[in-house]
């Protein structure tokens, strides 16, 4: 299956915007996912198909994508945004991959 | 409210076999798509494998040989066997549901609590 590349880590300012991205040959044609994951907590999806926002987040998370890149932005971060962040999509073969992951720190 | 829980042991022995249940509430196991993914401490997330409701299964492939996935509609749960443990199997399991739409999306959501498994003698 194809590989995810995500940074392994960003700070952001409080309030300030932070964005994310993920990139491989999956994304050209595969929309992809992100999720959040605090520690001890389970994953829980932010953004899916790519600029969907999952019910119940705020309206700061949004998603964008061009060719093999797709990204997270945190528009104005807040401290509970703090958390890693994952990309995941699905490849040509029907598999899933995950990115490596980022984890955001919030200043 | 969508909800899932896995259980199994916490402890498996190397060689052996790694047997989890996502038991799923909220919603009826049948005609939905159902995931387990796991995550070694400190590490990312790897994608285990995917079921469907009637059993269509779809494995990573690096786990392939060892994995196998089920189904139990009358006690809507789905299941999870993994043979011939080593301790790089060591790891929070997590079940979840996994979405699609018409736009070619699919997406896991809502996740279980996830449950340690450590392989160990």
């Amino acid at each position: 299956s194809s590989a995810l590349t995500q940074d392994p880590a960003v700070s952001v300012a409080l309030g300030q915007t932070v964005r994310i991205t993920c990139q491989g040959d999956s994304l050209i044609n595969y929309l992809a996912n992100w999720y959040q994951q605090k520690p001890g907590q389970a994953p829980v999806v932010v953004i899916y198909g790519a600029s969907n926002r999952h019910s119940g987040i705020p309206d700061r998370f949004s998603g964008s994508s061009s060719g093999d890149t797709a990204s997270l932005t945190i528009t104005g971060a807040q401290a509970e945004d703090e958390a890693d962040y994952y990309c995941d999509s699905r490849d040509s073969s029907g598999d899933h991959v995950f990115g490596s992951g980022t984890k955001v720190t919030v200043l | 409210q969508v909800q899932l829980q896995e259980s199994g042991p916490g402890l498996v022995k190397p060689s052996e076999t790694l047997s989890l249940t996502c038991t799923v509430s909220g919603v009826s196991i049948r005609s939905f798509y159902w995931g387990w993914i796991r995550q070694p401490a400190g590490k990312g997330l790897e994608w285990i494998g995917s079921i469907y409701a009637s059993g269509n299964t779809k494995y990573n492939p690096s786990l392939k040989t060892r994995v196998t996935m089920s189904v139990d509609t009358s006690m809507n749960h789905f299941s999870l066997k993994l043979d011939s443990v080593t301790a790089a199997d060591t790891a929070v399991y997590f079940c979840a549901r996994l979405w699609y739409n018409y736009g070619g999306a699919w997406w896991f959501g809502p996740w279980g609590q996830g449950t340690l498994v450590t392989v160990s003698s």
